[in-house]
């Protein structure tokens, strides 16, 4: 069964830090590896997709890498803004099942920026 | 392309009622997936239906718990008997045809149930 945890579960950094995120998970069998981004009471905004055959992927300010074969993931973060303030979420899609999109959530690292 | 819809944002029921969740996937996606978010806790999933067909209900309680999505309309989970304990958001999200490695899920804002 797969299990994914991420740690720390919050953290706090002034405004303009480099930061990482990071997110570990058991079954390395995998087809790929989601962040996204929850704000409270809110949804969930996508921020970056890795497909098991690559090892990064970037979108402005944000990076994230992908070691499937350590089982481990990390979001970083360049120039940390109050706006970047909250909860990120990864999440697994195992290739156990095939034909079924379904994702194994870690519990989330609750990220405060400090002006 | 509207994103995912879900309704209501918010829900209150009493003890003992029925709730109904709806979410209306993004257009061309055939695929439905629920998640439960509970307080403090991460998402779980559910059930993942496509158009009909209930394909994996491996998340979902085995009683009170029902969802559905019909050809026409939008995916519905339905809670009977609501107890306190079913207080959480509810997450939907969908998805293209099985894409495997490079397809994106995309959530909706969630429907948050509170038991009262």
């Amino acid at each position: 069964k797969q299990e994914v945890t991420q740690i720390p579960a919050a953290l706090s950094v002034p405004e303009g830090e480099n930061l990482v995120l990071n997110c570990s998970f058991t079954d390395s069998a995998i087809y790929n590896l989601q962040w996204f981004r929850q704000d409270p009471g809110k949804g969930l905004t996508s921020l970056l997709l890795i497909q098991s055959s690559q090892r990064e992927q970037t979108s402005g300010r944000l990076n994230a890498s992908l070691d499937k074969s350590s089982g481990r993931s990390t979001l970083y973060i360049a120039a940390s803004q109050p706006g970047d303030s909250a909860t990120y979420l990864c999440a697994v899609k195992g290739r156990a099942n095939f034909g079924n999109e379904k994702l194994t959530f870690g519990t989330g690292t609750r990220l405060t920026i400090i002006p | 392309n509207a994103g995912v819809m879900q309704n209501p944002r918010h829900l209150v029921r009493r003890r003992g009622q029925e709730a109904r969740l709806r979410c209306s996937p993004m257009k061309g996606h055939s695929h439905v997936y629920w998640y439960r978010q509970l307080p403090e806790e991460g998402l779980k999933f559910m059930v993942y239906l496509q158009k009909e067909n209930i394909i994996d209900e491996s998340g979902m309680p085995k009683e009170r718990f029902s969802a559905e999505f019909p050809k026409e309309g939008p995916s519905i989970l339905r809670i009977q008997q609501v107890v306190r304990g079913d207080s959480a958001a509810y997450f939907c999200a969908s998805s293209p045809t099985q894409g495997l490695e490079n397809t994106e899920a995309f959530f909706g804002q969630g429907t948050r149930l509170t038991v009262v």
